[in-house]
């Protein structure tokens, strides 16, 4: 079946530097994509979203880039900090198939003082 | 505004034996989950309700696990009999109709 998947399993960077955290998906029907932060121990929590209207949306340090050409998505961290360090999920949702979230596998970032 | 509140937080049985976990959702979410979440993986989607109806139960495993939503609010879901890789963290979300999905923290089960 068509799923969502990441380029990097385990990414490590310095504090203070940007993060660039990949993601590709397949299934050309997904039309809202969603990127979160999972700590140890509890939910994932909602980061920043896009729809496929948009090929950029940024937050207060982080930026989303959708590339509908390559079926791509990246998560940017400005200024990346300690309490960065977490696993990082994308999910698509097709909003056809009734808001359902698919999760590609994760990517842990881990931030190094 | 609560959060999404789930329990057990952690859960230890043997093989064979049977689980129920409980969610309740934030006040007003129409829309609730349940997710799988294997060590190492993202979470998988097992059942989706709409109020007090099911939307998507198509990865849930039939044979051994059951969730209901009787009175659109709360939702147990239960697993009977356990099997070893049934050992995960099973999230519970909601979520206005097409809104956000809020996350608890998970009930995370270890199967012996």
């Amino acid at each position: 079946g068509e799923s969502v998947g990441l380029h990097l399993p385990t990414l490590s960077v310095q504090e203070g530097d940007n993060s660039i955290i990949n993601c590709a998906y397949s299934n050309s029907a997904s039309d809202y994509f969603i990127w979160y932060k999972q700590e140890s121990g509890k939910g994932p929590q909602f980061i920043i979203d896009i729809r496929s209207n948009m090929d950029k949306r940024q937050g207060q340090r982080v930026t989303v880039l959708l590339n509908k050409t390559v079926k791509h998505l990246s998560l940017q961290i400005a200024a990346t900090q300690p309490g960065d360090s977490a696993v990082y999920f994308c999910a698509e949702n097709n909003n056809n198939a009734g808001n359902m979230l698919t999760f590609g596998g994760g990517t842990r970032l881990m931030v190094k003082p | 505004e609560a959060g999404v509140a789930q329990s057990p937080r952690y859960k230890i049985i043997e093989k064979r034996q049977s689980v129920a976990f409980w969610c309740n959702p934030i006040s007003g979410h129409a829309t609730l989950y349940w997710y799988q979440q294997i060590l190492g993986q993202g979470p998988k989607l097992l059942i989706q309700f709409q109020n007090n109806g099911v939307v998507d139960d198509s990865q849930l495993p039939k044979d051994r696990f059951s969730a209901e939503r009787l009175k659109g609010v709360d939702s147990t879901l239960k697993i009977q009999p356990a099997k070893l890789e049934d050992s995960a963290v099973y999230l519970c979300a909601s979520s206005r109709d097409t809104g956000e999905l809020f996350f608890g923290e998970g009930s995370r089960l270890t199967v012996l």
